[in-house]
């Protein structure tokens, strides 16, 4: 069973809020990733990280951002929430080497009313 | 074009049957392949590693063929709670990323 966590589970925010989503692993995971789902749609990847203090932007382009400050916690920040941002948050993680599998969190799933 | 293709389904299958799902990935420098299973409104969670000899997990086997750059799934005796989408994954070494298939939908029916 992956280490992987995120928080909060469920998100129900209003236009123009600030929020944070929460990603933490425990098995020292060198690169994380934030994908971005839709309801019966395939993943998008949004950002990833290969170490602390590194962060790229994904395939698809969003308004969010990301902080890699320590090994284990990568957090997506959303400045200002707009109903567009509606959708499935997964964070992942994966070790170094060639043939390291990703191990994803539960998600988050943000509502913008 | 996408980096990997999957037939979206759905494929309707009786309990029991034997079922088999092909992937086709673009990049010859993809190193490491998978299969990922996801219900609905669930995160992905690994079924199997795909190795270049292929691989039997149980019920489960998978195959990479790097000359046709394609991968199989095949499932055999499948059982009601096989019932999701399985995602074919490519990973890309020097890019660091995993690149997902768009799932393929498997419903199976007593």
């Amino acid at each position: 069973e992956a280490d992987i966590y995120q928080t909060p589970r469920y998100l129900v925010i209003g236009t123009g809020k600030k929020i944070t989503l929460e990603c933490s692993q425990t098995m020292g995971h060198d690169k994380m990733y934030w994908y971005q789902q839709d309801p019966g749609m395939e993943l998008h990847l949004i950002h990833y990280s290969y170490g602390v203090n590194s962060t790229e932007k994904g395939d698809l382009s969003s308004e969010s951002t990301v902080s890699r400050i320590r090994t284990e916690h990568f957090p997506l920040t959303l400045e200002s929430a707009r109903p567009s941002h509606t959708s499935q948050y997964l964070c992942a993680s994966s070790g170094t080497g060639v043939f390291n599998e990703q191990y994803f969190g539960p998600g988050t799933r943000l509502t913008v009313t | 074009r996408k980096e990997v293709e999957q037939d979206p389904g759905p494929f309707n299958v009786p309990e029991g049957a034997t079922v088999a799902f092909n992937c086709t990935y673009s990049n010859s420098a993809s190193q490491s392949f998978f299969w990922y299973r996801q219900d609905c409104r669930k995160e992905p969670k690994l079924l199997m590693s795909v190795y270049s000899s292929g691989n039997e997990d149980g019920r489960f086997t998978a195959q990479l063929n790097r000359a046709s750059q394609y991968i199989s799934l095949l499932i055999r005796d499948s059982k009601l709670s096989d019932s999701a989408t399985y995602l074919c994954v490519v990973n890309v070494y020097n890019f660091n990323k995993f690149y997902f298939g768009s799932g393929t939908k498997l419903n199976v029916k007593p």
